[in-house]
């Protein structure tokens, strides 16, 4: 079975400041892994993908995340926190040929930044 | 484009009346999802569809939850004789495609009390 662990329920960074979000995932078949970003009484939107392509996936905003099979972790980056940044992000597993095709969230982390 | 839309917004109900919860999702998108978001329960799969079948049932939380899918397009989530456990954010999405890496596309979601 799949599962998603977001370490943080809330990070607060300085605007200007580096924005480190952790996911760690277990699969026991290859994953496809995604992070997903809630402004407030909005849906969820797509940040990036991992595909298997490349293991460093960069998104919108100037997100970017590596997946790094060796320590099962998918975690999300930016260099330059930005006050819009303040939302809360969820990291989610699929797999590929799954009976559901569903994704398997994180518990979400949200951010905040202060000026 | 458009993209997801879901209806109500906001519903507020009675404890042991019946809702009806609506998703349109994006035109041409095989595959929707529903999803429960709740306070300390993060994003709970529900039931997805491909086309108009819902092959598996097993994330609904009790037999008050049923959902249909009509024409291969809209879907309508019912809760009937509702709790107030049931109160949550109710997320649909679509994506093209059933599973893997393809990109669900998220409603803004119904927010759903019960007093």
């Amino acid at each position: 079975a799949q599962s998603v662990t977001q370490l943080g329920s809330h990070v607060s960074v300085s605007e200007g400041a580096l924005v480190l979000l952790r996911c760690n995932y277990s699969s026991s078949v290859p994953p496809y892994l995604f992070w997903y970003v809630q402004y407030p009484n909005q849906g969820l939107q797509l940040l990036l993908k991992y595909t298997s392509a490349a293991t460093l996936v960069k998104g919108i905003n100037g997100f970017e995340a590596e997946f790094k099979k060796s320590e099962t972790s998918f975690h999300l980056t930016k260099p330059s926190a930005h006050m819009s940044d303040a939302a809360e992000y969820f990291c989610a597993v699929s797999v590929y040929g799954g009976s559901q095709g569903n994704l398997i969230f994180g518990k979400g982390t949200k951010l905040s930044v202060k000026p | 484009g458009a993209g997801v839309s879901q209806s109500p917004s906001n519903k507020v109900t009675e404890k042991g009346k019946d809702v009806e919860l609506r998703c349109d999702p994006i035109s041409g998108h095989t595959a929707l999802y529903w999803y429960r978001q709740s306070l300390g329960q993060g994003l709970e799969f529900l039931i997805y569809f491909q086309g108009n079948s819902a092959p598996d049932k097993s994330g609904l939380p009790s037999d008050r939850f049923s959902a249909e899918r009509t024409g291969g397009s809209v879907s309508t989530l019912t809760i009937q004789r509702t709790q107030q456990e049931d109160s949550a954010v109710y997320l649909c999405a679509s994506s093209l495609f059933r599973g893997g890496n393809n990109e669900q596309f998220f409603g803004p979601g119904t927010r759903l009390t019960v007093l």
